[in-house]
């Protein structure tokens, strides 16, 4: 089945540690997206990247920093420098031009 | 700055009842707009989108939106809701050319049966 995974479902991160999520995508898209979803804030777009080897910045990229070596592949790190990382992190990926982008079932991280 | 506004945060309605979402945008120029639901454990998934064309759009499950380019508007609207439709539902805004989603913050639906 074609589609995007991210693990794990559940993260824990300690104080001052960095965490990894991980998403990738079998559908040949090449662009893909992080989005933090807080409760009654919506989506708020983190970091995305358009091609391999290029990624831009979001609103809210402070304290995240990402890769793209990969087509199928988008990890986001979690950095100690991120104050607020509790949150439920959704990936998604689209063709560029052709808007409509497809989510994976997200990773929800929590500070121990 | 470009931004999306769902007026209604929680909304609880009885089944049969008809509904309405509104999403208001702030941007000038061409956009796309979009729908997505999210049921209770399952992935955000698209409802409808509007591109160009019929300002009228119709998703899955009965849902259809009016895109209205004066009022900067595209609300959702189902006529009869099922207790199924229990979700919370984004409105979304692209800006054309910039590759980039703008979310509203989100409309928790909730359907008694």
């Amino acid at each position: 089945d074609g589609g995007i995974t991210q693990s794990p479902k559940y993260l824990f991160r300690k104080e001052g540690q960095n965490v990894t999520l991980s998403c990738e995508q079998n559908l040949n898209h090449d662009a893909m997206y992080w989005y933090r979803q807080d409760p009654g804030q919506g989506l708020r777009l983190i970091y995305y990247s358009q091609i391999v080897n290029d990624f831009q910045k979001g609103d809210i990229a402070e304290g995240y920093s990402v890769s793209r070596e990969k087509k199928e592949s988008f990890p986001l790190t979690v950095t100690s420098a991120q104050k607020n990382p509790t949150a439920f992190y959704l990936c998604a990926s689209s063709i560029p031009g052709k808007e409509t982008q497809y989510f994976g079932p997200g990773t929800r991280l929590l500070v121990l | 700055a470009q931004s999306v506004s769902q007026h209604n945060h929680h909304v609880i309605l009885s089944e049969a009842a008809s509904l309405e979402l509104g999403c208001n945008y702030s941007y000038g120029g061409t956009v796309n707009l979009f729908w997505y639901v999210q049921y209770p454990g399952q992935h955000l998934q698209l409802l409808l989108k509007y591109f160009s064309g019929d300002p009228l759009v119709k998703g899955i499950k009965g849902f259809e939106a009016e895109f209205i380019k004066s009022k900067f508007s595209f609300n959702l609207r189902k006529p009869s809701v099922q207790w199924s439709d229990t979700a919370e539902y984004f409105c979304a805004v692209n800006p054309i050319s910039t590759g980039k989603l703008i979310f509203g913050q989100g409309t928790t639906l909730q359907v008694k049966p």
